[in-house]
């Protein structure tokens, strides 16, 4: 059963990169037919998706992000990455990696998740 | 972008009740639905996917439907461990969208 885990610092300040990685286990990166996606979560408030990208390298973002964000896999390590660039009190939240699992007739859902790595933005 | 509503946005209910909670779509997204559980402190846990195929594992009181705009997820007899937080999600289009999510807690 393929279990993804997040890793990266808890702590950002005000205008600086965020930067986190999730790893792949007990299955390869490069096996199926996927995607590997980011979503995060505020305190108390719902999700959103950050985006994704394709063992190929190729990435759809999320437009309300896209000048902030890249996300990128290394296959060598079955990893993949997020970064996101000058970042404000917004950016706080729970972020999660997720594999995106793509069925018949171009289904897609989310599953499994990361457990989930809390990120603050403050000085 | 596609806005996904959920109502309620929480709900008391039972042990042995039935739940019914919708999620309504600002377009039209045919099938392309999916339903999330989440705990407090976890994250979410997929439920049901292509609006009404059940995922492996999950028990069978969970059911989805709908099409188009308007989906429902019914708990058919609400159990203790069921009490958690419900999303749905289209994945018609990007971005993906969530619901904002209906909480179901005890009576």
């Amino acid at each position: 059963q393929v279990q993804l885990q997040e890793s990266g610092p808890g702590l950002v300040k005000p205008s600086q990169t965020l930067s986190l990685t999730c790893t792949v286990s007990s299955g390869s990166i490069r096996s199926g037919n996927y995607y590997w996606s980011w979503i995060r979560q505020p305190a108390g408030k719902g999700l959103e998706w950050i985006g994704h990208i394709y063992t190929s390298g190729s990435t759809n973002y999320n437009s309300s992000l896209k000048s902030r964000v890249t996300i990128s896999v290394d296959t060598s390590k079955n990893q993949f990455s997020l970064k996101l660039s000058s970042v404000t009190a917004a950016d706080t939240a729970m972020y999660y990696c997720a594999r995106t699992v793509v069925g018949q007739t171009r289904y897609t859902w989310f599953d499994p998740w990361g457990q989930g790595t809390l990120v603050t933005v403050s000085s | 972008d596609i806005q996904m509503t959920q109502s309620p946005s929480s709900l008391s209910a039972s042990v042995g009740d039935r739940v019914i909670i919708t999620c309504r779509a600002s377009q039209s997204i045919s099938s392309y639905l999916n339903w999330y559980q989440q705990k407090p402190g976890k994250a979410p846990k997929l439920l049901i996917y292509a609006a009404s195929s059940l995922q492996s594992g999950v028990p069978s009181r969970f059911s989805g439907s709908g099409s188009g705009t308007d989906f429902t997820l019914t708990i058919s007899s609400l159990q203790r461990e069921d009490f958690a937080t419900y999303h749905c999600q289209q994945s018609y289009t990007t971005p993906r969208t969530f619901g904002q999510g209906t909480k179901v807690e005890i009576k």
